[in-house]
């Protein structure tokens, strides 16, 4: 079975350049999160979906960060510009949400460095 | 709101021996907790998850972890080391589940000396 599925796997690009990370969860699920993880900071949740609803997006650090999810196989998390200090690991994970325990299921991430 | 610290964020172990990564947590309700598994370049894979059936939990590859209320602790451990744990594992804790989202520690990195 397909995982979740993130692209670009690396991202290099300049300050002030627009840059989209694209996330596919699994076939089924409803929740879908969006996390970053640096060095200094851990994993930060940005932003979670519900049924392509934001949900939360109280971890998404300005206005320069922006999310959708347009159906439920696809999301994406857009910076725009870009600077140095978004230079990290992003993670979109997607869950099963039945009322009940739920598990996240991590894509593999997307490395961005911004120069 | 939740939170959980990871007590170290380096720990060495001889393989073959005990492995024990800490992990306290605070919540304001009822907690859901978990532990992840990061190994380079990848994502994150459960190991475990805590939910209030049972306080000691088993997962895969031979981890378990125990959860006590009275400590608000929920230490990994597996009794005999391996190379291939080699890995960053991380302690999450959700008040709903894991639904919310999960907040996690900052990680511990996981050496085994040969």
């Amino acid at each position: 079975d397909a995982g979740v599925i993130q692209s670009p796997r690396h991202e290099v690009t300049e300050m002030g350049q627009e840059v989209t990370l694209r996330c596919k969860p699994i076939s089924g699920h409803n929740s879908l999160f969006w996390y970053r993880q640096t060095m200094m900071r851990g994993l930060e949740l940005l932003i979670y979906f519900n049924n392509n609803v934001p949900i939360d997006d109280s971890g998404m650090p300005e206005d320069r960060f922006s999310a959708k999810m347009p159906n439920a196989s696809f999301s994406t998390l857009k910076i725009q510009p870009s600077e140095p200090r978004d230079s990290a690991v992003y993670f979109c994970a997607s869950s099963l949400r039945r009322g009940g325990v739920g598990e996240l299921f991590f894509g593999e991430g997307s490395r961005l460095t911004v120069l | 709101a939740q939170s959980v610290t990871q007590l170290g964020s380096h720990v060495s172990v001889s393989e073959g021996a005990l492995v024990l990564l800490r992990c306290n947590y605070s919540s304001s309700v009822p907690p859901y907790l978990f532990w992840y598994v990061q190994y380079p370049n990848q994502g994150l894979q459960l190991l475990l998850k805590y939910t209030s059936a049972a306080t000691l939990v088993k997962g895969i590859n031979g981890f378990e972890a125990e959860f006590k209320k009275s400590e608000t602790s929920f230490h990994l451990t597996k009794p005999s080391a391996h190379m291939s744990d080699a890995a960053e594992y991380f302690c999450a804790v959700s008040a709903q589940g894991g639904a919310d989202g999960l907040t996690f520690g900052k990680g511990t990195h996981l050496i085994i000396q040969p």
